[in-house]
């Protein structure tokens, strides 16, 4: 039983590579999240899909872009990575009914350093 | 842009204290959940509060939505160690399908 599953775990960019972090999960949910979390802080969102094919831009959009490839598949890029990157994403999928999500599952999340 | 803002920020605490995180926001949420992360790992979800002035108890731990639903709060009572880690609310809109994170209390617990 997967759940949630990111890749890479770790990463180390130079400043102005681009890199796409993937992401998947099994459980046939319609909404997929990207997180980013900084040092004793909580989660931003960067990007969130309701469901497939939809994309929106969550709190700290800028210099990120995501695809939603399918129902499973919800990846995040980086065209051209900068130090303020440096972070740990999270990747997260839940269903939402009506108006009330469920529980929210989490990747192992991705340490990426951008030196 | 909706804001959820925790109180306190840290929080370091002797076994068998009680203690209360609280949650705020100037938005209404339809739902509000409370996680909790340790060191390495993705946040795990502890409860979730769907109905204004609900009340609900896991154990040690109380949580209540507020009755306009835009804050919530998280009571532990005799704290223990295996509660030090990162306590995080999360609310929900009624528009989209968007899930926002507070700012984070972290609580240790010592013997």
């Amino acid at each position: 039983n997967a759940g949630v599953t990111q890749t890479p775990k770790f990463q180390v960019l130079k400043t102005g590579q681009s890199m796409t972090l993937q992401c998947a999960q099994d459980m046939n949910h319609n909404s997929m999240y990207w997180y980013r979390q900084d040092p004793g802080m909580g989660l931003r969102l960067i990007y969130y899909s309701a469901s497939e094919g939809t994309t929106d831009k969550g709190e700290v959009p800028n210099g990120y872009n995501v695809s939603r490839l399918n129902k499973r598949e919800f990846s995040l890029r980086l065209e051209s990575a900068a130090p303020s990157q440096t972070s740990v994403y999270f990747c997260a999928s839940s269903e939402l009914f009506g108006s009330s999500a469920t529980e929210a599952f989490f990747g192992q999340g991705t340490r990426l350093t951008v030196v | 842009t909706q804001l959820l803002e925790q109180s306190p920020q840290f929080l370091s605490i002797q076994e068998g204290e009680n203690l209360t995180v609280y949650c705020n926001s100037s938005s209404v949420f339809s739902s509000l959940q409370w996680y909790r992360q340790e060191p390495g790992e993705g946040p795990v979800l502890l409860v979730t509060v769907v109905t204004g002035g609900e009340v609900k108890k896991l154990k040690r731990l109380t949580f209540q939505f507020g009755d306009a639903r835009k804050d919530s709060s998280l009571h532990i009572t005799a704290a223990q160690p295996g509660d030090t880690g990162l306590y995080l609310c999360a609310g929900a809109s009624g528009t989209a399908s968007k899930l926002t994170f507070g700012t984070g209390t972290r609580l240790q617990v010592t013997l």
